[in-house]
């Protein structure tokens, strides 16, 4: 069962240094998103990607992060320079865009920064 | 923006208790989701709700659309153990494709 699969499941870097997180849709799925979740918060919507496009990025802070989706391959975030306040859980999220609008989600990379 | 409001924030129960978890949205939504979340675990769909009063029911579970499409319930029968977690809310604005999330009700039950 090819569900939504995300790695690193847990990540901890130090200040500074950059975090990379990466998302396999469900298989037969060409949309991703990604959510951040802080500890006792809802989900926050970052980034709504399609291969090789981004086409909703409102949800992103303008400086350190970037989402890419290249052709070939899982959808990468990228946090450069993390700090303190980027730690959370980073979930990413599937859809058909063909059938429907429900988001399948990955198990998360809780991202922990010291 | 677009604000999903969702209460109440904690809810405990007994075992066998009904519960129920309401959300608001500020602004009108296609459609509104559902999902529920473990301790530790990821958000897991549950259902999708589109038109305009609309009910679907999954075994003790029911969820509903108001006539509106601004704001959407979950009403759990007889709770059980097993449905302990956080349960959210999520809407859909437009043709956006973004979920926005309710801040979640989190459900204990008590054996």
């Amino acid at each position: 069962n090819a569900g939504v699969m995300q790695n690193p499941r847990h990540l901890v870097r130090r200040r500074g240094q950059e975090a990379r997180l990466r998302c396999s849709p469900m298989k037969g799925h060409s949309h991703v998103y990604w959510y951040r979740q802080l500890p006792e918060e809802g989900l926050k919507f970052m980034v709504y990607l399609q291969k090789e496009n981004i086409i909703d990025e409102s949800g992103m802070p303008k400086e350190r992060f970037s989402a890419e989706f290249p052709k070939e391959g899982p959808s990468i975030l990228r946090i450069q320079q993390v700090v303190r306040g980027d730690s959370a859980a980073y979930f990413c999220a599937s859809s058909s865009g063909t059938s429907g609008y429900e988001q399948y989600f990955g198990p998360g990379t809780r991202l922990t920064v010291t | 923006g677009q604000q999903v409001m969702q209460i109440p924030q904690y809810q405990h129960v007994q075992e066998g208790e009904d519960f129920t978890t309401y959300c608001n949205s500020s602004t009108t939504l296609s459609n509104i989701q559902w999902y529920k979340q473990r301790p530790g675990g990821h958000p897991v769909f549950l259902i999708q709700l589109v038109k305009s009063g609309e009910v679907k029911k999954q075994k003790r579970l029911t969820f509903q659309f108001g006539e509106a499409k601004k704001n959407s319930s979950l009403h759990i029968t007889a709770t059980q153990t097993t449905d302990v977690g956080t349960y959210f809310c999520a809407g859909m604005r437009g043709s956006a494709r973004q979920l926005t999330f309710g801040s979640g009700t989190q459900l204990t039950v008590l054996p």
